[in-house]
């Protein structure tokens, strides 16, 4: 069976500061990860994607994920965070089947 | 190539009635999932379809059905609706289904609104 649990539900960071958004899986197979934002009133966009093919995945607007085999963790960052980044994001792993099991999201608060 | 795309965006029905909706995958895409978005309950799988088959099915009553046509399109139909069925509801598709590295593509959803 596979899960995700995201840790802490809201997050606020300052702009131009450090985002880390945690995700943690559970997986009795090599997991496939995956982190999505949502913004208001709109459908999920993809980030980036695990396929085991490297350990750092980099994705769309700077972000970048680091798997962790060894702390079954699937940590989301980005360097300097912007005003535009506030959003609810999305960890999510899909084994075997097309089943896909969604963290409980969480919210990113921008500072100005 | 265009996207995925949900009709209606917007809904209000009452209590006890039925609703449909409807979703258009990305071309060659044959994997379409409904998923239930709340507050309270985050995202829930309903059920996904490939060929016109339901694949995977959630944890959802009766009440909710599917089902995917020859040309991919997908509907979902939802009766005797009560309060707690007022959601958003995401259709998101795949190309093969096949699991793993086939990435999912959300619609922007259906907001329903049951009075």
């Amino acid at each position: 069976a596979q899960s995700v649990t995201q840790l802490g539900s809201h997050v606020s960071v300052s702009e131009g500061a450090l985002v880390l958004l945690r995700c943690n899986y559970s997986s009795s197979v090599p997991p496939y990860l995956f982190w999505y934002v949502q913004y208001p009133n709109q459908g999920l966009q993809l980030l980036l994607k695990y396929t085991s093919a490297a350990t750092l995945v980099k994705g769309i607007n700077g972000f970048e994920a680091e798997f962790k085999k060894s702390e079954t963790s699937f940590h989301l960052t980005k360097p300097s965070a912007h005003m535009s980044d506030a959003a609810e994001y999305f960890c999510a792993v899909s084994g075997t089947g097309n089943q896909f099991y969604f963290g409980t999201g969480t919210s990113l608060t921008v500072i100005p | 190539k265009a996207g995925v795309t949900q009709t209606p965006r917007y809904l209000i029905k009452t209590r006890g009635q039925q609703v449909t909706l409807s979703c258009s995958p990305i071309s060659g895409h044959r994997s379409v999932s409904w998923y239930q978005q709340t507050p309270g309950q985050g995202l829930q799988f309903l059920f996904e379809y490939f060929s016109e088959t339901q694949r995977n099915k959630g944890n959802f009553p009766g009440r909710f059905s599917g089902r995917q046509f020859s040309n991919s399109r997908s509907e979902m139909n939802v009766s005797t609706l009560e309060l707690g069925d007022s959601a958003l509801y995401l259709c998101a598709s795949s190309l093969a289904g096949t699991g793993g590295t086939d990435t999912q593509y959300f619609g922007p959803g259906t907001r329903l609104t049951v009075l």
